[in-house]
């Protein structure tokens, strides 16, 4: 199994307050990702890294934002969460980005009430 | 444009059987990875197979095979004799080139259940 950690597994916050979720790696990969996943529309890609200090936007970009300061690490942050943002989050992590196949991080559970 | 379609949204069987899993993707590109994840109960997403656009030939691991057909744009999964532990979402996904990463595009997912 890849080595990828994510933190919190689970986290309850509250509308308009900031949260960061951490995603850690050991396997030395340069490209890592966030997704989101819920019901209906499967996993959804929020941003990437393509290596340190450079990230970019995906498909559901608005209302999150990302910084990659080392390899390893790659942080997700609501700035001010929103019910819409309750998901459940993964991270996942690809060697490179042609074709490469991507490993999941166990995924944490975000409500925002 | 890109997308993955998994038309079957839940499947049941009785263990022992065996079952299709079915995937459909349309793209236009010529070079394109397919993959299959699976996610069981405890939330989790497991890497199943890759596959890329030039290799059409099918796979076997254990009980799973996995038949991919560029003619009709499909990357099905099999399950022979299925066990309860089967049990899971299962998704399918379709990787292409998109500025300065290969981007993943996911079906909808298929729950299986076995039942015992």
């Amino acid at each position: 199994d890849a080595g990828i950690t994510q933190s919190p597994r689970h986290k309850v916050t509250e509308t308009g307050t900031p949260v960061t979720l951490r995603c850690h790696q050991t396997e030395n990969h340069r490209y890592m990702y966030w997704y989101r996943q819920d019901p209906g529309h499967g996993l959804r890609l929020i941003h990437y890294s393509y290596g340190v200090k450079d990230t970019d936007k995906g498909e559901v970009s608005d209302g999150y934002s990302v910084s990659r300061s080392k390899t390893e690490d790659f942080l997700l942050t609501l700035e001010s969460a929103t019910s819409s943002q309750t998901s459940v989050y993964f991270c996942a992590i690809s060697r490179t980005s042609g074709g490469d196949t991507q490993y999941f991080g166990p995924g944490t559970r975000l409500t925002v009430l | 444009a890109q997308k993955v379609t998994q038309a079957q949204t839940e499947i049941s069987v009785v263990e022992k059987e065996d079952v299709t899993l079915d995937c459909v993707y349309e793209t236009r590109d010529t070079t394109y990875y397919l993959f299959w994840y699976k996610q069981p109960p405890s939330g989790e997403l497991v890497f199943l197979i890759r596959r890329n656009s030039f290799d059409e030939q099918n796979e076997i691991s254990g009980r799973y095979s996995w038949n991919f057909q560029k003619s009709t744009s499909s990357f099905n999964f099999t399950i022979t004799a299925s066990q309860v532990v089967d049990s899971a979402v299962y998704f399918c996904a379709l990787s292409v080139r998109l500025y300065n990463f290969n981007k993943f595009y996911f079906g909808s997912g298929t729950k299986l259940n076995v039942k015992p």
